[in-house]
């Protein structure tokens, strides 16, 4: 699988439901970052979480991260059709010169939230 | 303060011609990506850039694609006799400091299509 990697390519639930969404990756990383995109638009920042968290909260997002199976999962509750998008994990891997910078990301996850 | 600014946020051009896009970081970021998605992909680096020097352009094509930061004015990613395969989502991204462990903020992106 290639680095940040998301699963499952789609999900399909209820209005109020809850959304989780994972994201697996290879290499070892400073910080993984969750964004969101709309059919057509540009990303979204959504969440950051660094190697040493293992868990953050940012409204109805929840993000967790297991360094030591390398995967991170973002939990969306109370869904609403407004959150149908795309949603992307992008890591940046620790390497060695510092090049930390390039964000890679996988294929994406897409949600839809059906009213 | 306006969020990252990419335009044109369409552009169509035939084979052989020449692609410019650009972008304007947000106010006070210094350091600028640029990012390009394939149907169906997730975003893939191409670039990472400062005023005046290219740091990192791994991610780029050795021919006809070329960007610069000017000291003035926006981010120009140039791309030379585009052919059908360089058709896809460019996006562009800034961050205040250096890019390791700053949240990168995305514009909406340019679509490019080849005819």
């Amino acid at each position: 699988s290639q680095q940040g990697e998301e699963d499952p390519q789609a999900l399909s639930i209820q209005e109020g439901e809850n959304a989780t969404m994972n994201c697996s990756y290879k290499t070892s990383i400073n910080n993984l970052q969750w964004y969101r995109q709309n059919s057509g638009r540009g990303l979204v920042h959504l969440i950051l979480i660094r190697s040493n968290e293992r868990e953050k909260h940012s409204g109805r997002l929840r993000v967790t991260l297991d360094t030591s199976k390398k995967s991170s999962s973002l939990l969306i509750t109370a869904s609403r059709a407004a959150d149908t998008a795309s949603y992307f994990c992008a890591t940046d891997a620790v390497s060695s010169g510092g090049s930390n910078y390039k964000l890679t990301f996988g294929k994406g996850t897409l949600l839809t939230v059906n009213p | 303060n306006a969020g990252v600014m990419q335009n044109p946020r369409h552009l169509v051009r035939r084979r052989g011609q020449e692609a410019r896009l650009r972008c304007s970081p947000m106010k006070g970021h210094s350091h600028v990506y640029w990012y390009r998605q394939l149907p169906e992909e997730g975003l893939k680096f191409m670039v990472y850039l400062q005023k005046e020097n290219i740091i990192d352009e791994s991610g780029m094509p050795k021919e006809r694609f070329s960007a610069e930061f000017p000291k003035e004015g926006p981010s120009i990613l140039r791309i030379q006799q585009v052919v059908r395969g360089d058709s896809a989502a460019y996006f562009c991204a800034s961050s205040p400091g250096y890019g390791g462990g700053d949240e990168q903020y995305f514009g909406p992106g340019t679509r490019l299509t080849v005819t």
